[in-house]
């Protein structure tokens, strides 16, 4: 199974950062990687499909980006709203895998 | 507006087996493969299986595929996940999501929380 790394684990910024968060893969995906944000008691939801491109909907500030076995989602600037916890998504090979995800906070 | 609603979770004894249902709406079901995901209380998010839109080809995780089995009733608009032989580990929620060839899961439902205990 393809093993999916997040760091950091846990992330305090200010309203305005730029924020990057990052997930590794254990070996090549080949850009098949997926962003999601669960906010506190809901579902997960898609942000961002095969590294970089938005889901409808989401907002411009999140951007996604990445190749091989390393990848980045970056918000442009902070929102209150973005308070969540993230999981990348590995669709590359069978079995599917989740990092475990980085839980992002206001500082 | 796609809507994807979950049901049949509960407290369940260990060895049990259960059945859970998501119910579909807002789009075209029966063209559509979907999938089940579940995330456990430590929040691990853990992919589970899918199935093709007509039912005829499903795919598991290999740690779970004696125990789970994924059907869909396309009449219904309803997808299924049979779970046996449950284990305190299986304990978690679990979504169905709509599983699209170039998105993803593109969406999610609210989710069921299956609890095994004695």
């Amino acid at each position: 199974d393809i093993q999916m790394t997040q760091s950091p684990s846990f992330l305090s910024a200010s309203v305005g950062e730029r924020v990057t968060l990052s997930c590794k893969a254990s070996q090549n995906i080949n850009k098949y990687l997926d962003w999601y944000q669960q906010k506190l008691g809901e579902a997960p939801k898609l942000l961002i499909y095969n590294t970089n491109n938005l889901h409808t909907g989401i907002p411009s500030r999140f951007s996604g980006s990445g190749s091989g076995t390393d990848y980045t989602l970056t918000i442009s600037s902070l929102q209150p709203e973005d308070v969540a916890t993230y999981f990348c998504l590995q669709r590359n090979s069978w079995p599917r895998t989740f990092g475990a995800g980085t839980k992002l906070e206001l500082k | 507006e796609v809507q994807l609603v979950e049901s049949g979770g509960g407290l369940v004894k260990p060895g049990a087996s259960l059945k859970l249902s998501c119910v579909a709406s807002g789009f075209t079901f029966s063209d559509y493969w979907m999938s089940w995901v579940r995330q456990t209380p430590g929040k691990t998010m853990e992919w589970i299986g899918d199935i093709k839109y007509d039912g005829s080809y499903t795919n598991y995780a290999p740690s779970l595929k004696n125990r789970f089995t994924i059907s869909r009733d396309n009449a219904k608009s309803t997808l299924y996940l049979q779970m046996s032989n449950v284990r305190s580990e299986d304990t978690a929620t679990y979504y169905c999501t709509q599983l699209r060839r170039v998105l993803g899961f593109a969406y999610w439902g609210q989710g069921t929380l299956v609890t095994v205990s004695s």
